[in-house]
């Protein structure tokens, strides 16, 4: 079956410093990948939506200059929390779709990030 | 503006027991409604249902959609230890993007 794979897992960094989160699709072709936020006990909110080659297109409320989302290949997108914040502290989870079919939409195993 | 409810979300249940899961949705350009469970990690897909009135199951676990009501349920049956986790609906809103309800957080006691 299809496999997204989420490095790293964890991630602990200091505040105003930037992390990168990257997201690939193992082993399938994924023309559209979603970024994800869930806090805790709350449920995923959609941060924005990345097209290979193309500029993300962000949820109302998500700051593009905070969460830079860079989807290069058609295997690979990554987010960079930049001059990353107590608040950024959050569960990031990506999906991959391959095609245009929404609900063929793969998670990956989700990135911890806090910040300190 | 898009909105996926669910109820109740927390349940508190003894094994052997049957529970169901309540999602009622208002999604513009509605196609499918999907449902998953969330354990420690990534949600894992159970079910995505796009037909009214057409049950799909998966061992102890069934599902059902009514598109007339804008509802759809899911049943786990016979619970046990390991059906604990947050179950998540999500609206499917024709490719554009899902929006998902703050989830069901079950537990299931021995």
């Amino acid at each position: 079956g299809a496999v997204v794979s989420q490095h790293p897992s964890w991630v602990i960094c200091k505040s105003g410093t930037s992390v990168k989160i990257e997201c690939r699709s193992l082993d399938f072709q994924a023309t559209t990948m979603f970024w994800y936020r869930q806090f805790p006990k709350q449920s995923l909110m959609l941060m924005a939506t990345s097209n290979e080659g193309s500029k993300a297109t962000y949820e109302q409320g998500v700051e593009k200059d905070k969460f830079l989302i860079n989807h290069a290949s058609l295997t690979l997108s990554t987010l960079t929390v930049t001059s990353a914040h107590p608040e950024d502290s959050s569960f990031y989870i990506c999906s991959a779709r391959e095609g245009t079919v929404l609900y063929e939409q793969y998670f990956g195993p989700g990135t911890r990030l806090t910040v300190t | 503006e898009d909105k996926v409810v669910q109820s109740p979300l927390s349940l508190v249940v003894h094994e052997g027991d049957t529970v169901t899961l309540n999602c009622s949705y208002e999604v513009t350009n509605f196609r499918s409604l999907l449902w998953y469970k969330q354990e420690k990690k990534a949600p894992t897909f159970l079910f995505m249902l796009t037909s009214s009135g057409i049950e799909k199951k998966s061992g102890r676990l069934s599902s059902i959609l009514d598109k007339k009501e804008l509802f759809s349920i899911l049943n786990i049956t016979a619970t046990q230890t390991g059906d604990s986790a947050v179950y998540l609906c999500a609206g499917d809103n024709y490719g554009q993007n899902f929006v998902f309800g703050p989830g069901t957080r079950l537990s299931v006691l021995p």
